[in-house]
């Protein structure tokens, strides 16, 4: 398996625009999660799917995020618009249960610089 | 709630130095335990995991012990490499609940 596969690897752009980040989970992992790492504040789970539904989205900043998960193979977190104090890495990681015993695995990330 | 504490970085170590970092936890039950690495550039990476007391998780010459008298998990290796830098991450998940990762430890380790 390819592992957890993040795009794009690096975004950046200007404050006001919408930003999309995709993400494609290990086949087979029921739990998709959505993390937001800065300098700042460290890891940060923004949401969380369990087959395709969101369970837990308590972790999203404000309105202007969104996630979505159309299928078990894809999701996709929008920020529309964007400011510059979203600029961070964003991770997209994947596992076959909740408890976490095997671990969640991580994709590459995809750093966002908003100017 | 549910926590992780880990010690604070950044850790400055010379080649085929001892390491230790320090994890604690705080949690109800019986959680599972995990230490995470992430490289320069990359997404966090599995280490080692420890599911019950007193199980030793071990990969890649690093080790950590659960010990659930001092609500620990401390990762050690007897000889670090300069290919270890990265940042470790300590991580607890307790059944019906996520993930709680600590703040993470720099390490970088000069030849």
């Amino acid at each position: 398996d390819a592992g957890v596969i993040q795009s794009p690897r690096h975004e950046v752009t200007e404050m006001g625009q919408e930003v999309t980040l995709r993400c494609k989970p290990i086949s087979g992992h029921d739990y998709l999660f959505w993390y937001r790492q800065t300098m700042m504040r460290g890891l940060e789970l923004l949401i969380y799917f369990n087959n395709n539904v969101p369970i837990d989205d308590s972790g999203m900043p404000e309105d202007r995020f969104s996630a979505k998960m159309p299928n078990a193979s894809f999701s996709t977190l929008k920020i529309q618009p964007s400011e510059p104090r979203d600029s961070a890495v964003y991770f997209c990681a994947s596992s076959p249960n909740f408890t976490g015993n095997y671990g969640y695995t991580f994709g590459s990330g995809t750093r966002l610089t908003v100017v | 709630g549910d926590s992780v504490t880990q010690m604070e970085g950044p850790v400055t170590l010379s080649e085929e130095a001892f390491l230790t970092i320090n994890c604690t936890y705080t949690a109800t039950g019986y959680p599972s335990l995990f230490w995470y690495v992430q490289y320069p550039g990359e997404g966090l990476q599995l280490l080692l995991k420890a599911t019950k007391a007193d199980d030793k998780g071990s990969n890649k010459g690093f080790e950590a012990t659960y010990r659930k008298e001092t609500t620990s998990f401390h990762l050690e290796k007897g000889s670090v490499q300069v290919s270890d830098s990265a940042v470790y991450f300590c991580a607890l998940s307790n059944t019906g609940n996520q993930f709680y990762f600590g703040t993470g430890t720099s390490l970088t380790v000069i030849p």
